[in-house]
């Protein structure tokens, strides 16, 4: 089954600080990626995903991820940090030829820094 | 576009009352899932339809929780009874696909007591 491997708990950069937040994952076929962000109480709001093509994806807010397939990786990116990213980060994988099933993982808090 | 609508927001219950929680999709989305959230398990996947027709519901922790989706428009999750370790914050989404991205509602925030 399918699998998204976010390690670290919380992210902490200072404001105008590049921010990345990572994501391994693992499927059996060829993955759909998406990351989404969380503010308190608050649903998710879709911020990128990687379906297929060029591997760097440019998504809301400045955000881009980073396809590697040799490293099973999908990190996430910010060139220059906010106050107002400070939120939590979902990584997460469908498994096209799986059972299509949307993985997610566990969330990163991210704290950006004045 | 009103997004995925869900209610109520919030509900404090009693443990062994019956909860029911509702979610109207986005019009023209053919994809449904429930998802819940807590501190302990993170985002679980409950249940998901594709056309109002229940695809994978191996998430449904046990017969207590039951979900319907009688038209395109409208999805409840029932949980009866109730218990404490049942409250969390439930989430409905809808996709425009099968395989799209995920378009969340503000959630329900459950509290049994």
């Amino acid at each position: 089954a399918q699998s998204v491997a976010q390690p670290e708990d919380q992210v902490n950069v200072a404001e105008g600080n590049p921010l990345t937040v990572k994501c391994t994952y693992s499927v059996s076929g060829n993955p759909y990626l998406f990351w989404y962000v969380q503010y308190p109480n608050r649903g998710l709001q879709f911020l990128l995903k990687y379906i297929t093509g060029d591997n760097l994806v440019k998504g809301s807010y400045g955000f881009e991820a980073e396809f590697n397939k040799s490293q099973t990786s999908f990190h996430l990116k910010k060139p220059s940090a906010l106050v107002s990213d400070s939120a939590l980060y979902f990584c997460a994988v469908r498994d096209l030829y799986g059972n299509n099933r949307l993985a997610f993982g566990k969330g990163n808090q991210v704290v950006v820094i004045p | 576009d009103a997004g995925v609508i869900q209610s109520p927001r919030h509900e404090v219950t009693e443990m062994g009352q019956e909860v029911t929680l509702r979610c109207k999709p986005i019009s023209g989305h053919n994809s449904l899932f429930w998802y819940r959230q807590t501190m302990m398990r993170g985002l679980e996947l409950l249940i998901y339809f594709n056309n109002n027709v229940p695809i994978d519901d191996s998430g449904m922790p046990e017969d207590r929780f039951s979900a319907k989706m009688p038209n395109a428009s409208f999805s409840t999750l029932k949980i009866q009874p109730s218990e404490p370790r049942d409250s969390a914050v439930y989430f409905c989404a809808s996709s425009p696909t099968s395989t799209g991205e995920l378009f969340f509602g503000e959630g329900s925030r459950l509290t049994v007591l």
